[in-house]
């Protein structure tokens, strides 16, 4: 079965600091991978995502991703983080050739509070 | 364009009754996804409808939980004899024919079963 986890629940961070959010999956199969980004009151929103390709995804707001097969991790990074940022950041994968099965699967969330 | 809305946006209800929570998905989007969300759980899978396929109820947790969706369009999510620990938001999410990978997202019904 597949799972997906966040490394870290919480992550604070000073403005103009970079970001690391850390996650990893586990898959005998290939997979579509995503982050979707939840800032405060809203709904879910999709950051980014992996298909194929480059293994280097670019996102909005600056973010980016990079899949490492090896290491079955799709680590989302910013340079230098605002203020806005702050909000829930979610990693999901989906299994590739599953059939009629496209549902999600998704990590715990990982909470990043950028600071003055 | 119009984005995937939710109805309510809040709901409260006594346990043991019966709650109806709607999806409209964005218009021309074929696949419908319904996940709920639980504090300090993350999101869970509960149903998918995919045009006049039979639907994906693999996740739902119990048969108190049942979900239909009229005409390929709007959906509607039925929690029977509500339970405390049904208390969560609750997630539709709708994806375009061609590009189904990506999974456009409702603001959530806030349901709390007192």
């Amino acid at each position: 079965a597949q799972s997906v986890t966040q490394l870290d629940s919480q992550v604070p961070v000073f403005e103009e600091a970079p970001v690391e959010l850390r996650c990893n999956y586990s898959s005998s199969v290939s997979v579509y991978l995503f982050w979707y980004v939840q800032y405060p009151n809203q709904g879910l929103q999709l950051l980014l995502k992996y298909l194929s390709g480059s293994t280097l995804v670019k996102g909005i707001n600056g973010f980016e991703a990079e899949f490492n097969k090896s290491q079955t991790s799709f680590h989302l990074r910013k340079p230098s983080v605002h203020i806005s940022d702050t909000a829930e950041y979610f990693c999901a994968v989906r299994v590739i050739n599953a059939g009629n099965n496209r549902k999600l699967i998704w990590g715990l969330g990982t909470s990043l509070a950028v600071n003055p | 364009g119009a984005g995937v809305s939710q109805s309510p946006s809040n709901k409260v209800t006594e346990k043991g009754k019966d709650v109806e929570l709607r999806c409209d998905p964005i218009s021309g989007h074929t696949a419908l996804y319904w996940y709920r969300q639980s504090l300090g759980q993350g999101l869970e899978f509960l149903i998918y409808f995919q045009g006049n396929s039979a639907p994906d109820k693999s996740g739902l947790p119990s048969d108190r939980f049942s979900a239909e969706r009229t005409g390929g369009s709007v959906s509607t999510l039925t929690i029977q004899r509500t339970q405390q620990e049904d208390s969560a938001v609750y997630l539709c999410a709708s994806s375009p024919p061609r590009y189904q990978e990506t999974q456009y997202f409702g603001p959530g019904t806030r349901l709390l079963v007192l």
